[in-house]
């Protein structure tokens, strides 16, 4: 069964700065997903990442995928308060049609 | 904003009782997911459906259950609701085979009492 851990899952940033969230996943993958969730509402898709080495950036966010490592990172640049919601990175393999989500991070920015 | 639509938006019910939540797919989805997120937690996948068949099941016993419909539309049905059912429930829809297309509905807040 395909497990994914995040890592921090609190994360308190400061105005200005950079940040990294981190997704391991234990077993093969082929399709690593990040989403972001604003308190009580859905998820919003950020990035699908398919292939090993790829990256993808939309304004401050960049995501990219290490598939023989396991991990995908969601870098965060200059942190602003609209970044503040939690972030889940979710995983499936070429086999499986179900997406196995981490437990997420909730980011907090602070001025 | 998504194509996906869930209804109702909250729901309240007392234990033993039965639900059914609602989606509807985005255009052109012919695939419909359902995940249950409790308060704090990532979300688990309960089932997918797609040509109107169970395509894949997690963790969930019997009293989940689901349809999907001729136009891709589909329900999730809780039977014998017990409290820690309480949770929003997702529903994703995707094109078969297209990993990029899923994208998820705003939910139905679940309260049992």
């Amino acid at each position: 069964e395909l497990k994914v851990e995040q890592n921090p899952l609190f994360l308190s940033m400061q105005e200005g700065k950079n940040y990294t969230i981190y997704c391991n996943y234990s077993t093969t993958s082929d399709r690593l997903y990040w989403y972001r969730q604003d308190p009580g509402k859905s998820l919003e898709s950020l990035f699908v990442l398919l292939s090993n080495g790829a990256v993808k950036q939309e304004g401050r966010l960049m995501a990219s995928l290490d598939t023989k490592a396991r991990l995908s990172t969601l870098h965060i640049t200059a942190a602003v308060h609209d970044l503040s919601a939690t972030y889940f990175c979710a995983a499936a393999s070429s086999n499986d049609y179900k997406l196995s989500f981490g437990a997420g991070t909730t980011v907090t920015v602070r001025a | 904003e998504t194509g996906v639509t869930q209804s109702p938006t909250h729901l309240i019910k007392t234990r033993g009782q039965q639900v059914t939540l609602r989606c509807s797919s985005q255009s052109g989805h012919n695939t419909v997911s359902w995940y249950q997120q409790a308060l704090g937690q990532g979300p688990q996948f309960i089932f997918q459906y797609y040509r109107e068949e169970e395509n894949g099941r997690g963790n969930f016993p019997p009293r989940f259950s689901g349809l999907q419909f001729p136009n891709y539309s589909s329900e999730l049905n809780v039977n014998a609701l017990e409290l820690d059912d309480s949770a929003l429930y997702l529903c994703a829809s995707s094109v078969q085979g297209a990993p990029d297309t899923q994208y998820f509905g705003p939910g139905t807040r679940l309260t049992v009492l």
